[in-house]
């Protein structure tokens, strides 16, 4: 079964740091893109990113432009486990955070989700 | 980048109805667009991709269309457990881009 999970959400001051984790299971995580996408209370879906794998070629990684600059994607194909770096954090990076396995370049399985609170 | 709009923002049906959601791209992507749907308190499910590909597990009652810039979801008979909210995705350039959202409920 594909199964993603997401780890290391949790309430964090503006302005700092926070890494978010997405363990993986069931596939062959080096085939696939790994992308990211939040949703603010309330709020509607956005894409936050992706990490793509060695056969996409190109770019490995794309970010949305709210988070350029100070977000990272990263992989590590090895342990199947794909990061989401989060750096000077601002309240409305709020959201619950999923990562998701892309097929076809669309989010075809989702994790649960793990919760970032930014607040002083 | 690419700003997706739908149509309407809400919309009320009943058991049975059709209903047909509206996607649009402020430019051409081809058919790189997917549909999603999300219910209350639940994770977003991928129902189509590359505008009319229906994602496996997904009922019939479910269809997509349109390319370059115009894209519908319709759905043929509306059952219990289709209300809920849906969103369109494009994927053609990065960054990739959501819709707002149309919310389904009686």
């Amino acid at each position: 079964e594909v199964q993603l999970v997401e780890s290391g959400g949790g309430l964090v001051q503006p302005g700092r740091s926070l890494r978010l984790s997405c363990t993986t299971s069931g596939f062959a995580f080096g085939d696939y893109a790994i992308a990211w996408v939040r949703q603010g209370p309330g709020q509607g879906l956005e894409w936050v990113g992706v990490s793509r794998n060695k056969a996409s070629g190109g770019t490995r990684t794309e970010y949305a432009t709210s988070v350029r600059g100070r977000f990272i994607l990263s992989r590590d194909d090895s342990k199947s486990i794909a990061h989401l770096q989060m750096n000077s954090l601002k309240p409305e990076d709020t959201a619950v955070y999923y990562c998701t396995r892309e097929e076809f370049d669309a989010s075809e399985t989702w994790g649960q989700g793990t919760l970032v609170t930014v607040s002083s | 980048d690419i700003q997706m709009t739908q149509s309407p923002s809400s919309v009320s049906a009943s058991v049975g109805d059709g209903v047909t959601i509206s996607c649009r791209a402020s430019q051409g992507i081809g058919s790189w667009l997917a549909w999603y749907q999300q219910k209350a308190g639940k994770v977003p499910k991928l129902l189509i991709y590359g505008a009319s590909n229906l994602q496996g597990g997904v009922p019939s009652r479910f269809s997509g269309s349109g390319s370059g810039t115009e894209f519908t979801l319709t759905i043929s008979s509306l059952q219990p457990e289709d209300f809920a909210t849906y969103y369109c995705q494009q994927s053609n350039s990065f960054p990739f881009t959501f819709g707002p959202g149309t919310k389904v409920d009686i």
